[in-house]
């Protein structure tokens, strides 16, 4: 199957300090990726959708200048955390799909940010 | 608005016993239903989907689930489990209008796997 891979694994940055997470499609091209933010012992959240070339759309309750998202290529996403806080830290992960079909996502190993 | 309930934060089955994993979701219409496994410090990997036809779903590593509209659920199951199981497991619908590609995902239950 398709290949998701994001980077860093894991990461550790102190507070007021801007980290970004890489999110790229290995063998195919993806179009379309989402962020997702998973907190301890719960659900995925959406975060936003990421279309290469455009603007990503965000969900509600986001903050877009806090979670800047760039898709600048077809194999390529990032997700940017500004200014992190304590509160920040969680667990990101980042899926893509190659439109084979309706639900047709693919999810990467995911990153874990601990803000100090 | 979608949702998708997991009822069952973790469950411990003998390894070799039977596994029963519920979901039950809200939806409108006709859902589009998945099953994902997360491995620790792994992605999520898709175990199987509901589309429609078939309401018996089969899907990889032995997981099967069945949609059955009248309760709103999505269970999984397996006959036989393996220590390799192990994982955390979530259940997710797919968001209409949005290519069923936004999904809303259940807060997973982890399964532990006793020898």
């Amino acid at each position: 199957g398709a290949v998701v891979s994001q980077h860093p694994s894991w990461v550790i940055c102190k507070s007021g300090t801007s980290v970004k997470i890489e999110c790229r499609s290995l063998d195919f091209q993806a179009t379309t990726m989402f962020w997702y933010r998973q907190f301890p012992k719960q659900s995925l959240m959406l975060m936003a959708t990421s279309n290469e070339g455009s603007k990503a759309t965000y969900e509600q309750g986001v903050e877009k200048d806090k979670f800047l998202i760039n898709h600048a290529s077809l194999t390529l996403s990032t997700l940017t955390v500004t200014s992190a806080h304590p509160e920040d830290s969680s667990f990101y992960i980042c899926s893509a799909t190659d439109a084979g079909g309706p639900g047709e996502l693919f999810f990467g190993e995911g990153s874990r940010l601990t803000v100090l | 608005a979608q949702s998708v309930t997991q009822p069952d934060i973790h469950i411990t089955v003998s390894e070799g016993a039977s596994l029963e994993l519920r979901c039950n979701y809200s939806y409108g219409a006709t859902p589009y239903l998945f099953w994902y496994v997360q491995s620790p410090g792994q992605g999520l990997q898709l175990l199987l989907k509901y589309f429609s036809g078939d309401t018996l779903v089969q899907g990889i590593k032995g997981f099967e689930a069945e949609f059955k509209r009248s309760q709103s659920s999505f269970n999984l199951r397996k006959p036989s489990v393996h220590w390799s199981d192990a994982a955390e497991y979530f259940c997710a619908v797919g968001r209409m209008n949005t290519g069923f590609q936004k999904l809303v995902f259940g807060t997973g239950t982890r399964l532990l796997v006793s020898p």
